[in-house]
């Protein structure tokens, strides 16, 4: 079965302008979570979906960051404009709706901005 | 305020030399304690999830333990495979929640 799958792998832009990421979750899945990984901060959750609608997103450091779940099979967290602090590894996880159930990653999207 | 600490930050290990990761957490109420291995560029890989003190919980060569207060991943005779970096994440006992609050990892590195 495919895994969780995130687009692009690796995003290198300027500053100021709009970044787009991408993720495919798990099919039957339930819920979706965004997260950010850097060197100082290790994995902080940004966001999470519950059957595409959004949950909690109380971790989504500022009105420049957005995300949406238009359907079952398809998310993106978007930056504008985007900074040079934005510069982190992002990750997808998705999971079954029932209690205690793993969370599954896909391999991320590490993006610069310049 | 919940938290949740991993140590050391980094081991090295010569292949053979067994030794244990260690997460502490403080939250209010445990539903779940999560093990993830994450290799270099990709995202973590689900390895363990404990509920209760007392369980355990094996694959190959990692043992993982639970008590009240921290879980401990045993690593017996390690490889060079074994290199990565562990995370514990936990999940809080608070209805309707599904987040996790995750460790900042411990760097592993095995030397033939």
């Amino acid at each position: 079965d495919a895994g969780v799958i995130q687009s692009p792998r690796h995003e290198v832009t300027e500053m100021g302008q709009e970044v787009t990421l991408r993720c495919k979750p798990i099919s039957g899945h339930d819920y979706l979570f965004w997260y950010r990984q850097t060197m100082m901060r290790g994995l902080e959750l940004l966001i999470y979906f519950n059957n595409n609608v959004p949950i909690d997103d109380s971790g989504m450091p500022e009105d420049r960051f957005s995300a949406k779940m238009p359907n079952a099979s398809f998310s993106t967290l978007k930056i504008q404009p985007s900074e040079p602090r934005d510069s982190a590894v992002y990750f997808c996880a998705s999971s079954f709706d029932r209690e205690v159930q793993p969370q599954h990653f896909g391999d991320g999207t590490r993006l610069s901005i310049l | 305020e919940d938290q949740v600490t991993q140590s050391p930050e980094a081991l090295r290990l010569q292949e053979g030399e067994s030794s244990s990761l260690n997460c502490s957490y403080t939250v209010s109420g445990l539903r779940g304690l999560f093990w993830y291995r994450q290799d270099p560029g990709k995202g973590p890989e689900f390895l363990f999830t404990l509920y209760s003190a007392g369980e355990e919980k094996e694959k190959e060569r990692l043992k993982a333990t639970l008590t009240k207060k921290e879980s401990f991943l045993h690593i017996t005779a390690p490889k060079p495979e074994d290199s990565a970096t562990y995370l514990c994440a936990v999940q809080r006992a608070r209805s309707g929640t599904y987040k996790y609050i995750f460790g900042t990892g411990t760097r592993l590195k095995v030397l033939a």
